[in-house]
């Protein structure tokens, strides 16, 4: 249980168009899904959150306006890298929060690999 | 905010050892902490983790330990094997994760 699948795997875009990444939680539904980015051999930084039908809050030094997140339904939260430059190509994932459980456990995809020409 | 650390940064093990990973936080009132295992190219794996109400946990081969006066915990894998070779990510949670900066596990047959 707890699965999360996120669309594409991988994608290659060219500098200036904007890219969406969904993420969908398969087997539960997600009150909170949080969306990081991982550059080569670093770590996951927290990018923003997003509650079901509200605007999703963002971190510190992250522009909500050219990553545009939409937490439509409960098991369905979508990313959109507007206006893509070369230094937004990393390693995208996103995670869910189960309704049930434990309050902070959080289950991730598989992640996005962006590559900006 | 709070802050992990996590030590060591690269761990080399042969297999059927014990491999342990060290995290330490800052904020005393973080409550969650989850170890990740992330192989090459995937997203990260949840493989155990430990509330502040409980100082041992047990799956198996793997266990974590919580010293909330220290403010640190561990992960400990036993028995290590080839496919327990990834990279290991330690975090803390006070309603959002604060992730350390990662272990590479390499264990040799």
């Amino acid at each position: 249980g707890a699965v999360v699948s996120q669309h594409p795997s991988w994608v290659i875009c060219k500098s200036g168009t904007s890219v969406k990444i969904e993420c969908r939680s398969l087997d539960f539904q997600a009150t909170t899904m949080f969306w990081y980015r991982q550059f080569p051999k670093q770590s996951l930084m927290l990018m923003a959150t997003s509650n079901e039908g509200s605007k999703a809050t963002y971190e510190q030094g992250v522009e909500k306006d050219k990553f545009l997140i939409n937490h439509a339904s409960l098991t369905l939260s979508t990313l959109t890298v507007t206006s893509a430059h070369p230094e937004d190509s990393s390693f995208y994932i996103c995670s869910g929060q189960p309704l049930a459980g434990g309050v902070d456990t959080q289950y991730f995809g598989p992640g996005t690999r962006l590559t900006v020409l | 905010g709070e802050n992990v650390e996590q030590h060591p940064s690269t761990l080399s093990v042969q297999e059927g050892d014990s491999a342990v990973i060290k995290c330490t936080y800052s904020d005393s009132a973080s409550n969650y902490f989850p170890w990740y295992k992330q192989e090459l190219g995937k997203g990260p794996q949840l493989i155990i983790d430990i509330r502040s109400n409980v100082g041992e946990k047990k799956d198996q081969r793997i266990a974590v330990t919580l010293n909330k006066t220290a403010k640190h915990f561990s992960l400990h894998i036993t028995e290590t094997q080839p496919e327990d070779s990834a990279v290991y990510f330690c975090a803390a949670s006070l309603g959002k994760l604060i992730f350390g900066t990662g272990t590479r596990l390499q264990v040799f047959p």
